[in-house]
């Protein structure tokens, strides 16, 4: 079974910290991606991967930045955390490029940012 | 724009039959996904549609019509673990998923 593990399940910090969220997957997928997931709001992409050190932005990188220095890990950083940054933050790994792979995700980051 | 549209919330009893839909406004198509999500947890992958049609996969079927922009989520049987959000996700043509906001789903004994 795939897995996504992420670092921490719930996480507090206050304004203009920088806040590093990670993301491991054990199935040797291509692919990762950084979302958030607000009340009323479909899932957000922050940002996407395809390749160790490539990335991509998504539709809401502002604030953010990410880094895949190994396949299997890849971590969303926020350089100095604000109060709307508040959120759950949602990892995904989905392998190659069939247009039917589903996206595995892991069990949510809730940030607070106070 | 990209524009996903399902309802925020459904209720349904034990035993019934529930519809979900979803209809969608996307830069290109190539496929339709439905998740699932239990409260605090992550989505887990119901179903993919690319062609019109039903694809049926036990309790759970989805539906698709390209040319209508909708697709919809069948649950037969429900069962009280059914209770979650179902989300509805569209390919579009950079093969990015736009997520709709979740079906909650109540299922009441």
């Amino acid at each position: 079974d795939v897995k996504v593990t992420q670092s921490s399940r719930y996480l507090v910090k206050r304004t203009g910290e920088k806040v590093f969220l990670e993301c491991v997957q054990d199935m040797d997928h291509e692919n990762m991606f950084w979302y958030r997931q607000d009340p009323g709001l479909g899932l957000r992409l922050i940002y996407f991967s395809y390749d160790v050190k490539m990335k991509e932005k998504g539709d809401i990188p502002e604030g953010y930045s990410v880094s895949r220095e190994k396949k299997e890990r890849f971590s969303l950083i926020l350089e100095s955390a604000s109060t709307n940054q508040t959120s759950m933050y949602l990892c995904a790994s989905k392998s190659g490029t069939g247009d039917s792979d589903e996206q595995f995700f892991g069990p949510g980051t809730r940030l607070t940012v106070l | 724009g990209q524009n996903i549209d399902q309802p925020t919330e459904m209720t349904a009893t034990e035993g019934a039959i529930v519809q979900i839909n979803c209809t969608y406004q996307t830069s290109g198509f190539n496929g339709l996904f439905w998740y699932q999500q239990h409260a605090g947890e992550a989505p887990t992958f119901l179903s993919y549609n690319v062609l019109d049609g039903l694809e049926e996969k036990g309790r759970f079927s989805s539906f698709l019509s390209r040319s209508k922009g909708y697709s919809y989520l069948l649950l037969k049987e429900l069962q009280m673990k059914d209770s979650a959000s179902y989300l509805c996700a569209s390919m579009d043509s950079n093969y990015q998923l736009i997520w709709g906001a979740g079906t909650k789903l109540i299922i009441k004994p």
